[in-house]
């Protein structure tokens, strides 16, 4: 069945650790993206990707760094998590031309919380 | 920039009636789409209903219709017949047309049914 994963569900972590959101999609798709929600549910674009070898800063500054080095896999890294990195991290994917759907698929979320 | 902006941070319905939720955005473009998600509570964010800016005809998804206003820039999600699954919280989403960008979000409506 084609999906959006994304690991670890949940995370606690402590000031200064390297952390990495996995982010996978069996689809195919060329398009996909990272959202974080503030815990007032609001959600922003932080980063998107066109295609392996692609990516591009979203709407809201952030500290962290993404990779597409497959189709299928899309990680977010924070080099050093600080306690204003807390939030939900959101992946998403959608297909790329005017004949697609424009829909966007997203996994289950990151709850990151930095101590 | 577009902006996209949900003016009731709350709504309550009865079950079995009728619920409408408000939308309204921002944008220079002529090409775009918008969309109306949902985000029930720890689960994944799921598409409700989509809408083309170049169609006049409104959307509708069994249950779940729009009231699309090009000229007044508006954008409202009908849900009729409510049910307990309908609670959760629903985004609604922009996206310009032909290009790879990412979704801009309102800050979303919390919907309660009241059984």
């Amino acid at each position: 069945e084609a999906d959006i994963y994304q690991t670890p569900r949940y995370l606690v972590i402590g000031t200064g650790k390297k952390i990495t959101l996995e982010c996978s999609q069996t689809m195919g798709h060329d398009k996909m993206y990272w959202y974080q929600q503030d815990p007032g549910m609001e959600l922003h674009l932080i980063h998107y990707s066109y295609g392996v070898n692609s990516t591009e800063k979203g709407d809201l500054s952030s500290e962290s760094t993404v990779s597409r080095i497959r189709t299928e896999h899309f990680p977010l890294t924070l080099e050093s998590a600080r306690p204003s990195h807390t939030s939900q991290y959101l992946c998403a994917s959608s297909e790329f031309g005017r004949g697609s759907s424009n829909e966007q698929f997203f996994g289950p979320g990151t709850r990151l919380t930095v101590l | 920039a577009q902006t996209v902006t949900q003016s009731q941070p709350e709504m309550s319905v009865q079950e079995a009636e009728t619920v409408t939720l408000s939308c309204t955005y921002d944008t220079s473009e002529s090409d775009y789409y918008l969309f109306w998600y949902k985000q029930p509570p720890s689960r994944q964010m799921i598409l409700v209903i989509r809408q083309e800016a170049y169609k006049q005809q409104n959307a509708t998804e069994n249950r779940f219709s729009v009231n699309f206003q090009k000229a007044a820039k508006s954008f409202s999600l009908k849900i009729s017949d409510s049910q307990l699954g309908d609670a959760a919280m629903y985004f609604c989403a922009y996206r310009r047309g032909g290009g790879a960008d990412g979704l801009t979000f309102g800050k979303g409506t919390h919907l309660i049914i009241q059984p």
